[in-house]
């Protein structure tokens, strides 16, 4: 149990476009989904928290307007990149949690975001 | 906020051999803290994790302990195998969760 889709796993895209990342929870209802960045061999950055229902909040340093997030069901949390600039290549990840307390977080696979 | 350092970056042993990787915390009330091991290109898995009432937790080959007067918890892997090679992160939460910096761990056959 507690798988954690996301889709697409890989995307290259032009600069100046906007990329829509999907994060599913399979097999639980997420009540909070969490979206991280990795950079090459760096640590997992948390980027913001959303809850189903309700805005998201954004860590101090990201842009909200830049990072849209959208967790419209259980299920479902979208984060699109807008206007995306080659610096926002990067791995991003979900995560979600509400199976077994808001603690456990269950990871997705990622997606790899190449913008030239 | 919480911070958390993690020790060390990387880790080369032997296979069957031990590895150790320490982590410690800032935040006292921090109370859940889960270990992750990540290979190339996926995302992280949930191998083990314990919460602050516990002092120790076992999984097979896999064990973790927390000294909560130290802050400081480890996590244990023994008899390794080529592929337990990857990427660890432990993190330490309370509500958020801050994770270490992460130790690539190589087993060589």
């Amino acid at each position: 149990g507690a798988v954690v889709s996301q889709h697409p796993s890989r995307v290259i895209c032009k600069s100046g476009t906007s990329v829509k990342i999907e994060c599913r929870s399979l097999d639980f209802q997420a009540t909070t989904m969490f979206w991280y960045r990795q950079f090459p061999k760096q640590s997992l950055m948390l980027m913001a928290t959303s809850n189903e229902g309700s805005k998201a909040t954004y860590e101090q340093g990201v842009e909200k307007d830049k990072f849209l997030i959208n967790h419209a069901s259980l299920t479902l949390s979208t984060l699109t990149v807008t206007s995306a600039h080659p610096e926002d290549s990067s791995f991003y990840i979900c995560s979600a949690s509400g199976n077994r307390g808001l603690e456990e977080q269950f990871f997705g696979p990622g997606t790899r975001l190449t913008v030239l | 906020g919480e911070n958390v350092e993690q020790h060390p970056s990387t880790l080369s042993v032997q296979e069957g051999d031990s590895a150790v990787i320490k982590c410690t915390y800032s935040d006292s009330a921090s109370n859940y803290f889960p270990w992750y091991k990540q290979e190339l290109g996926k995302g992280p898995q949930l191998i083990i994790d314990i919460r602050s009432n516990v002092g120790e937790k076992k999984d097979q080959r896999i064990a973790v302990t927390l000294n909560k007067t130290a802050k400081h918890f480890s996590l244990h892997i023994t008899e390794t195998q080529p592929e337990d090679s990857a990427v660890y992160f432990c993190a330490a939460s309370f509500g958020d969760m801050r994770f270490g910096a992460g130790t690539r761990l190589t087993v060589k056959p």
